[in-house]
């Protein structure tokens, strides 16, 4: 089955650690996404990358971090930099249709 | 960079249509895209249009693009309470494939 697996579901991190969540894609999708949602809001876009080796920031980049080696696999290490970083995590690949995983759960403790 | 737009909230009787809207900013958007929501889950891809279109329909979901207002809408028609969840609106704009999300309509269906 092709679609969008996003791990951890959830995820506990101490404050001034980095944490990365994972996100794998077997649709063959050039573009991927990573949004952060926030209790009763809506989505905010952290990171895009349209290619392989290519990235562009989104509108709350600060504090993260993402690599794609690969065009299966973005993920999004949360730095000790970001200050909120709890948080509901989406992951999106797009080739005219976007797909989403179904998310993570990133609590800080 | 583009702006999305949607009222928070909506309200509709079992049975009745919804009408959720939707305003953005970009006039080059390529896509326009529906997602529901349901809690604690990802989001689910409704449907979607291309910008070169009026009306797209499948099944019980209509979408209404007004280019011109910049506006975009989704009907639903025969509102289930299975389709209480929250709804969100997203653009899909030029060369680089950003993709920007409305706030979201928290829809509640009234058994």
């Amino acid at each position: 089955d092709g679609g969008i697996t996003q791990s951890p579901k959830y995820l506990f991190r101490k404050e001034g650690q980095n944490v990365t969540l994972s996100c794998e894609q077997n649709l063959n999708h050039d573009a991927m996404y990573w949004y952060r949602q926030d209790p009763g809001q809506g989505l905010r876009l952290i990171y895009y990358s349209q290619i392989v080796n290519d990235f562009q920031k989104g509108d709350i980049a600060e504090g993260y971090s993402v690599s794609r080696e690969k065009k299966e696999s973005f993920p999004l290490t949360v730095t000790s930099a970001q200050k909120n970083p709890t948080a509901f995590y989406l992951c999106a690949s797009n080739d005219g249709e976007a797909f989403f995983g179904q998310g993570t759960r990133l609590t800080v403790v | 960079g583009e702006d999305v737009e949607q009222s928070l909230f909506l309200s509709v009787r079992e049975g009745d249509s919804s009408v959720i809207n939707c305003t953005y900013t970009d006039s080059s958007s390529t896509y326009l895209y529906w997602y529901k929501q349901e809690p604690g889950a990802g989001l689910q891809l409704l449907t979607y249009i291309f910008s070169n279109m009026d009306m797209k329909q499948d099944q019980r979901l209509t979408v209404l693009l007004n280019k011109k207002d910049k506006h975009l809408s989704l009907r639903i028609a025969d509102t289930q309470t299975g389709d209480s969840a929250i709804y969100f609106c997203a653009v899909k704009t030029g060369g680089y494939q950003k993709v920007t999300f409305g706030t979201g309509t928290k829809l509640q269906v009234i058994p």
